[in-house]
């Protein structure tokens, strides 16, 4: 079974700061994926990588995905109010996909 | 109506009720998913369908029972349920859970309180 940790599991910094998280693994994915989910709601899907060191932005969210294909991480620069949520990370290989416990954060104005 | 739909979206019931969650997807993919997501856990998948047949059941106890009619909707039938069981219950859909890159599209998730 994949185990994905994700760290920090709470994070509360104030509006315009900048910010990593990340999402670990000792096992190999062929794709991880990221969500957001606010409170309330399901997961929403922010991106998808699948090859090793690939890097996405989305606007002011950085993603990257190891040269292994173990882990990721995303970043955020100048955070704001309207990034608050649970960060999600799910790795897939084989028909097997499992998520992490996530990564809360608050953005305060 | 577009995505994932789910309904109801706040249910609480007694454990001697039964009631059953629906889930609808309009994005025309060929795998739907159960989840339930707990305070402080992972989401942790319950069952799978592929093309309308059961393809993964990760040891839900039987009180949980899922029914997937066809390709668009999924549902999932409760009895006799435990407090414990009361969590966020979130369907997904995915274009076809046997190749990726596995991306799922949820539903906004039924609430459930088991009284």
């Amino acid at each position: 079974t994949q185990l994905l940790e994700q760290s920090p599991q709470f994070l509360s910094i104030q509006e315009g700061e900048n910010l990593t998280v990340y999402c670990n693994s000792s096992s190999v994915f062929s794709s991880l994926q990221w969500y957001r989910q606010e409170p309330g709601e399901g997961p929403v899907l922010l991106v998808t990588v699948v090859t090793g060191g690939e890097v996405k932005k989305l606007k002011r969210l950085t993603f990257q995905f190891g040269d292994a294909r173990k882990d990721s991480s995303l970043h955020i620069t100048a955070a704001q109010p309207g990034d608050t949520g649970l960060y999600l990370c799910a790795g897939a290989d084989n028909n097997d996909m499992r998520f992490g416990a996530g990564t809360r954060l608050t953005v305060k104005p | 109506e577009t995505g994932v739909t789910q309904t109801p979206r706040h249910l609480v019931m007694g454990m001697t009720n039964k009631k059953s969650l629906k889930c609808e997807q309009h994005l025309g993919h060929n795998a739907m998913y159960w989840y339930k997501q707990s305070a402080k856990k992972p989401l942790e998948l319950m069952f799978v369908y592929s093309l309308e047949e059961r393809v993964e059941n990760n040891s839900v106890p039987s009180r949980f029972s899922p029914e997937c009619p066809n390709s668009s909707h999924l549902f999932l039938h409760l009895h006799t349920l435990q407090p414990e069981d009361s969590a966020l219950y979130l369907c997904a859909s995915s274009q076809d859970e046997r190749q990726g890159p596995y991306e799922q599209y949820f539903g906004p998730g039924t609430r459930l309180t088991v009284t």
